[in-house]
């Protein structure tokens, strides 16, 4: 159980911006949100995490909601590359192996 | 920048053969896991290793698989008498600590194919 729910596809166009939203409802106060990307036949890839605060880094941001219950992931400029699964994931507790769901399917169109 | 690699990338086997799937992690990290991908699936989590024994296992991870660390630098997998449903993508990953605040490095995964 993935325990985060998370829209089975989007779409985007090239060098827009791109809101990959995230629902983890019932979130404990010392998960954190990780998110990883799949491009087509290759491994995961870490793209960011965070616990309350918002993250940036090169790849992208991580908006976190107040309340925790929800996370967005920004890329703010979408390229073709960036075409992947993106998956949104809990960790916590004393387990560090990563519950893949079935995660959010980017298309980018130029 | 520093990567996990795998090897074979794609490994054909006869159904009842044992096979090793091989990994060298990022040369640093401390942690490494096996996880697999059947066709058109969800990406499981296999088995984590830390300090030459297991840490973690799944209900996948059964009698018919181990892991090893040989050396200092590789990772195996070793499924000792493969099933038809056994073929798969394996990635191997690495990190650098425990801690749900690290990342996880992955490989390009090995391809499995059991006829």
């Amino acid at each position: 159980d993935a325990k985060t729910t998370q829209p089975n596809s989007m779409e985007s166009n090239e060098e827009e911006p791109v809101h990959l939203p995230c629902n983890h409802s019932t979130i404990s106060g010392t998960d954190y949100i990780h998110w990883y990307r799949q491009l087509p036949s290759q491994g995961p890839e870490y793209v960011i995490h965070g616990l309350t605060s918002n993250v940036n880094n090169r790849m992208a941001s991580l908006a976190i909601a107040e309340d925790r219950k929800s996370s967005t992931l920004i890329l703010h400029r979408a390229t073709l590359r960036d075409a992947a699964v993106y998956y949104c994931i809990r960790m916590g507790g004393a387990t560090n192996k990563l519950i893949f769901g079935t995660g959010t399917l980017l298309a980018v169109q130029p | 920048e520093p990567e996990v690699t795998q090897t074979p990338s794609h490994q054909v086997t006869q159904m009842g053969q044992e096979v090793i799937l091989r990994c060298v992690p990022i040369s640093n990290h401390l942690y490494f896991y096996w996880y697999r991908q059947i066709l058109g699936q969800k990406v499981e989590f296999l088995v984590s290793f830390y300090n030459n024994e297991i840490s973690e296992k799944s209900e996948i991870f059964d009698d018919q698989f181990s892991v090893e660390r040989p050396d200092g630098s590789n990772f195996t997998l070793k499924i000792r008498s493969t099933k038809l449903e056994d073929s798969a993508m394996y990635f191997c990953a690495s990190s650098g600590d425990r801690g749900t605040y690290n990342e996880q490095f992955f490989g390009p995964g090995t391809r499995l194919t059991v006829l």
